[in-house]
């Protein structure tokens, strides 16, 4: 099974609001990425989580929160959120690579997110 | 750096021709090369990936894929379209083994339409 599920589905805040992003993978990985994607684009990296520690933040603004609050989940915390933050939301993981194979990424569906 | 050029940003096929898509990658080491499909609104499905070994690799949905390392590239073939195959499709390359995290660098995706 290479199932992450992500939630919710859609979801639409202003600018004010404080909400969530819930990402979820009961493969056994050890890393978790969130990315960034506009529309006609290709995804852009935010964040990697290996082992449940922040491994890469490829210097997202502080409105963008990340949280591992064990292996299997991932959450991106939302608060001041811009329209131009308006985009597909989506989360990956893998193995970890330490298995000393290259790594495999696998997505969810993706937060479709609307900020007004 | 590494870096991933898709040629076609659509291309347009009828249903029952042949496709082919273009990617050419530039990496300075063994490359790890993935192809994923999107369809609208939906996340990334993995749809076929070579490490190493035999140079033509099979994936899901009927699509097969060749590495030619001459060429820097890793074309993407499918035999026969169906209409359900219209989606972007993004080519990438990744790094990593051993515990490196597989960091992918995404092609700008190419656009398949198919005619009925």
């Amino acid at each position: 099974d290479t199932e992450v599920t992500q939630t919710p589905k859609h979801l639409v805040m202003g600018m004010t609001n404080k909400k969530s992003l819930k990402c979820e993978q009961h493969m056994g990985h050890r890393a978790m990425y969130w990315y960034k994607q506009k529309a006609k684009k290709p995804p852009e990296l935010m964040f990697v989580y290996s082992y449940e520690k922040l491994s890469i933040n490829e210097s997202v603004p502080s409105r963008f929160s990340p949280e591992c609050p064990n292996s299997s989940l991932l959450n991106l915390h939302l608060h001041a959120l811009q329209p131009e933050d308006s985009a597909l939301y989506l989360c990956a993981s893998s193995q970890g690579g330490l298995a000393g194979d290259p790594d495999t990424q696998y997505f969810g569906p993706g937060t479709r997110l609307t900020v007004l | 750096a590494q870096s991933v050029t898709q040629p076609d940003i659509h291309i347009t096929v009828s249903e029952g021709a042949s496709l082919e898509l273009r990617c050419n990658y530039s990496y300075g080491a063994t490359p790890y090369l993935f192809w994923y499909v999107q369809s609208p609104g939906q996340g990334l499905q993995l749809l076929l990936k070579y490490f190493s070994g035999d140079t033509l690799v099979q994936g899901i949905k009927g699509f097969e894929a060749e590495f030619k390392r001459s060429q820097s590239s890793f074309n993407l073939r499918k035999p026969s379209v169906h209409w359900s195959d219209a989606a972007e499709y993004f080519c990438a390359v990744g790094e990593g083994r051993g515990s490196t995290l597989g960091r992918l660098y995404f092609g700008r995706g190419t656009q398949l339409t198919v005619w009925p």
